[in-house]
This record gives structure tokens, sequence and C-alpha cells, in this order.
């Protein structure tokens, strides 16, 4: 029973490429979460996605971050042009349909360094 | 707003016990998690209290008292590889994580 997956571990992107994330949930789950960790910071909530949707993407920056989930296949996380700024750990994690136990099943995570 | 703190970091000895304090204001209450995370890891889950009073599970043990917006994570028997950050969240009315910094927890021999 595979858990979350995400892909690549590691990402290295000079200023204003373009990095995709991606993010396979548990099988069954059909919530998936994006999170952001700065290096000796706590998890900032980004986006909230079930399939096709996105439920909540209010710690999304306006500009340049963008997320889905498609009805076939995994959940990305896209960041065009990016910045320094934009080096971090970008986890994913994903819930049963019962989301209201709010148990996260956490992926290994995607480390963006910009240069 | 809504704000969850926790210290930043603690040192403890091997073999001793340690708390670890979190308070919350959140909008709306569904639930305070506690996770562990290693360097360079994705977190683990650790406990869940969604009622007041103390759940034990090993060595580990939460508390929760919803009036004061106040948790803590108890270690006891502490091992080395106890060193890690350990993340309070509550889970807001919107069913919404919202997470502390972490407080780092440093095991010395």
């Amino acid at each position: 029973n595979a858990g979350v997956m995400q892909n690549p571990r590691h990402l290295v992107r000079r200023r204003g490429q373009e990095a995709r994330l991606r993010c396979s949930p548990m099988k069954g789950h059909s919530h998936v979460y994006w999170y952001r960790q700065l290096p000796e910071e706590g998890l900032k909530f980004m986006v909230y996605l079930q399939k096709e949707n996105i439920i909540d993407e209010s710690g999304m920056p306006k500009e340049r971050f963008s997320a889905e989930f498609p009805k076939e296949g995994p959940s990305i996380l896209r960041i065009q042009q990016v910045v320094r700024g934009d080096s971090a750990a970008y986890f994913c994690a994903s819930s049963p349909p019962d989301r209201n136990t709010g148990e996260l099943f956490f992926g290994e995570g995607s480390r963006l360094t910009v240069l | 707003g809504q704000n969850i703190d926790q210290p930043t970091e603690m040192t403890a000895t091997e073999g001793a016990i340690v708390q670890i304090n979190c308070t919350y204001q959140t909008s709306g209450f569904n639930g305070l998690f506690w996770y562990q995370q290693h360097a360079g890891e994705a977190p683990t889950f650790l406990s869940y209290n969604v009622l007041d009073g103390l759940e034990e599970k090993g060595r580990f043990s939460s508390f929760l008292s919803r009036s004061k917006g106040y948790s803590y994570l108890l270690l006891k028997e502490l091992q080395m590889k106890d060193s890690a950050s350990y993340l309070c969240a509550v889970m807001d009315s919107n069913y919404q994580l919202i997470w502390g910094a972490g407080t780092k927890l440093i095991i010395k021999p």
C-alpha cells in the first residue's frame, strides 16, 4: 500500500524557469493539500484540492503559482518564473474522503532550490 | 487572526521526561493534532485530541484544555531518536489545519 508519492524529491531551477511538482495521493484518498516549509519554519498551507476542483487556495500567492488535481493522474503544483524566495520544501498530503478525522498523510516532500 | 504558539526549541536528557506546550487561538475548533518531523523528512502523525483530557499512547501522551486553548505533548523515557521537531496543529471551523512553527527538541546523552 504505497503512501503519498511526490516527485521530484529534489529540483534545481534558475531564476525565471518553471518548476512542476507532482503528488500522487494514497490509494482511496480524494483530498490533496500542498504545504510549503522554509528552513527552521512551520508548514504553511497553500492549497486544498479534490479531483478536478480547487476547494481552498487561500494560501497560494496570487501570481506565478497554480495547482491542479485532474481526474486522471497526479496533482501538480506549478511555479512559473521562479525566484530565489521560492526555494523551499513543498509537501503534499492526502486524506481520505472523511476529512473530519483530520489526519493527514504526508509525502516525503520536493525540495526546490532556485539558483 | 488565527495563531498557534509553541516554543522554538527545547533541550532534554536521554531517559528524562519533557513537556512541549502549545497554545492556540482559532476560529472554531475541531481537534488538535501533534505531528513529529525528523530533519529532512515528512511529518508523521502522533496524536489527536478533540475532548478535554489526557490521551496516552506508549511513551507519548497528549493533553487538551479547550477552555484554556492549551495542549501539551509529554514524552517519557526519552531516546536519542526522539530528537525531532514537534508540530502542533489545530483544525478550525472550516476543517482546515492551522500549523504552529514547530518545537525543535534536542536530546542529549
